[in-house]
């Protein structure tokens, strides 16, 4: 079946723009997770949604980051008045999910942002 | 809270050498902990993971894992590196809780 997918793949914008990525995840899969990827930083987490709710935003850096998650399924990170720093690649991930139980995370191609 | 560091964010090996990627954790609860790698400009893909019972996990690739609780480690290994298994590897520790927490990563470089 398909995966998840993102989009764009590669989006270049002007430091103060405002941005939206976004992302599909896996049909019939609950959880939906936002990671950053920076170079030599590992991957660091954004925001995690369970259904259309997000039981942990603790991972934004800043309030110019949001994001939504809307009909449980597609979910849109949207970083405003972008700045250099945020250039990164951005990784959607999305599971099933069932309270006390670990399943893997299967993960987008991510989004490759450049702020100039 | 859980936590992961990877010793060493470069490692560089012969083909046909051992490939050792360690991995510690921190964590308040049991842990479940998680190898993913990534190909040059593709996604993350699991390659094993602990979640309970036997502590050694084989994953795909020919790679392996061993939970040790007392050193709080689960370090990834495989006999013998292909050129093949050049990539960046991810580790991982989540409580339970969708809580996955990864490490910075070690990419791996094998020489022919």
């Amino acid at each position: 079946g398909a995966g998840v997918s993102q989009s764009p793949s590669n989006k270049v914008t002007e430091k103060g723009k405002d941005v939206e990525l976004r992302c599909d995840p896996i049909s019939g899969h609950t959880a939906l997770y936002w990671y950053r990827q920076s170079l030599g930083q590992g991957l660091e987490f954004l925001i995690y949604f369970q259904g259309n709710s997000a039981p942990d935003k603790s991972g934004l850096p800043s309030d110019r980051f949001s994001a939504e998650r809307t009909g449980g399924s597609v979910s849109t990170l949207t970083i405003q008045r972008t700045q250099q720093e945020d250039s990164a690649v951005y990784l959607c991930a999305s599971s099933q999910a069932a309270s006390g139980k670990i399943y893997e995370q299967y993960f987008g191609p991510g989004t490759r942002l450049t702020v100039t | 809270a859980q936590s992961v560091t990877q010793l060493g964010s470069h490692v560089s090996v012969s083909e046909g050498a051992l490939v050792l990627l360690r991995c510690n954790y921190s964590s308040s609860v049991p842990p479940y902990l998680f190898w993913y790698v990534q190909y040059p400009n593709q996604g993350l893909q699991l390659l094993l993971k602990y979640t309970t019972g036997a502590t050694l996990v084989k994953g795909i690739n020919g790679f392996e894992a061993e939970f040790k609780k007392s050193e709080t480690s689960f370090h990834l290994t495989k006999p013998s590196a292909h050129m093949s298994d050049a990539a960046e590897y991810f580790c991982a520790v989540s409580g339970g809780n969708n809580d996955m927490r990864f490490g910075a990563g070690t990419r791996l470089t094998v020489k022919p």
